[in-house]
This record gives C-alpha cells, structure tokens and sequence, in this order.
C-alpha cells in the first residue's frame, strides 16, 4: 500500500542531544500526525497538524506542517532516555485512511 | 473498558490454518480500523466500519482475510489458510468521529507469527 517517505530510518544519540525527522508525500494532506510506538504497544499520537505552515509544541517536542502540504517534520529538543522508540508519521486527507511512514527507530544513550 | 482491547496478544500458528482475532472497541466509538503492521514497517490499512454502513475493505491483501464487526461493537478479523507473509502485528483503532485522525485510539495489538 502506499506509505510516506519517512527518514531517517533510525538514530542513535547521546541524551540531551536534539533530534530531527522528517516525511515527504508525493500527495498532499489535509492533516500530519505524528505518533509514538513503545514495544508491545499500539501507536500514540503525539502532535496532530491540520492547517499549512502550522508549528505546534507538546513540550520538547515541536512538528510542523509543511507550506506544500506534502512534508511534516518532527524535532524533539534535549532527548532523555524515556524517548526511546518508534517515531510515525501519518498523513490523511480527504478519507478516514491514515497513510503512515516506515518509521524513524530513536535510540538514546545515557 | 478504557481503551481499546485486543486480543490475543500473541498467536503462533501453523501455516495453512485459520486464525480470528478479536477487537473490542473503546465503548460508544462508531468507527473501527483494522491496520497490519509488518516488521521494520508502517502501518498498512486494512480494514474500515462505520455504523451500519457497508465496510471499506479496499485495503484486504487477498480473500483469505475477512473481517465482521456485530452490533457496531466488537470486530473479529479472520485469516484463512494463514502464509507465512501473513506474519505481522495486527492493530486496531477506534473513534468517535469518523474521519478525524487525531481521534484514533489505537489497541496494543496481535503479533501474528505464522511458522
């Protein structure tokens, strides 16, 4: 099925470092989710984007909706080790589907 | 319950047999995703209910898998003559109000290993 291009793949940083990751869509979206995926469990949203250009926080966190409604990025700012997981994200448009990215695995050393 | 319920969490079956996994939607959510999530992948659609209307099935891979939701509340995803490609973890979701992505309540999941 058709998923975004979501990079990079997986990062290794040392904690208190921050971290960036993006997606890009040959389509472009109505809203940008961005979720987190702890092991053995579902995802959880962390920030939901719906207008152009919009920056929103959620504490360390900060995501932003690209001018071209086809890329979204996600910062997370002085990482800790409780950040450690899988980081998604997801377009929709004008359906109820969610089209999510592969993932961006985040490792953080202490 | 809270939040939405999934179950088994875990399912080692053999190839070629039949497996049902079960949904069970947070309470008043009219809407029902059903997601595939392959290893090192995204989620992929599957499957979508929404009230009485007909089912969006568009994203099944093959005939082999189906999927019932009865009295709008719990779902039951089945997986006929299971392939070792079937191997994945299966996620459900629920909201209140269809369409709106943010509102999706996703389960923990059915890890599916077929051998």
């Amino acid at each position: 099925g058709q998923q975004l291009n979501q990079s990079p793949q997986s990062m290794f940083i040392q904690e208190g470092e921050d971290v960036s990751m993006n997606c890009t869509s040959s389509s472009i979206f109505n809203t940008w989710l961005w979720y987190k995926q702890d092991p053995g469990e579902g995802p959880v949203l962390l920030i939901a984007l719906y207008k152009a250009g919009e920056l929103t926080s959620n504490g360390r966190l900060t995501a932003q909706f690209g001018i071209t409604r086809k890329d979204s990025f996600l910062n997370i700012s002085a990482s800790i080790p409780s950040d450690v997981g899988i980081y998604f994200c997801a377009g929709q448009g004008s359906s109820y589907k969610l089209i999510f990215g592969s993932g961006t695995r985040l490792l953080v050393r202490p | 319950g809270a939040g939405v319920s999934q179950s088994p969490s875990n399912k080692v079956t053999e190839k070629g047999k039949d497996v049902e996994l079960r949904c069970d939607p947070i309470s008043g959510h009219t809407a029902l995703y059903w997601y595939r999530q392959s290893l090192g992948q995204g989620l992929e659609f599957l499957i979508y209910f929404q009230g009485n209307s007909a089912p969006d099935k568009s994203g099944l891979p093959s005939d082999r898998f189906s999927a019932e939701r009865t009295g709008g509340s719990v779902s039951t995803l089945t997986i006929q003559r299971t392939q070792q490609e079937d191997s994945a973890v299966y996620l459900c979701a629920s909201s209140l109000a269809p369409g709106q992505g943010a509102s999706y309540t996703f389960g923990s999941g059915t890890r599916l290993t077929v051998v």
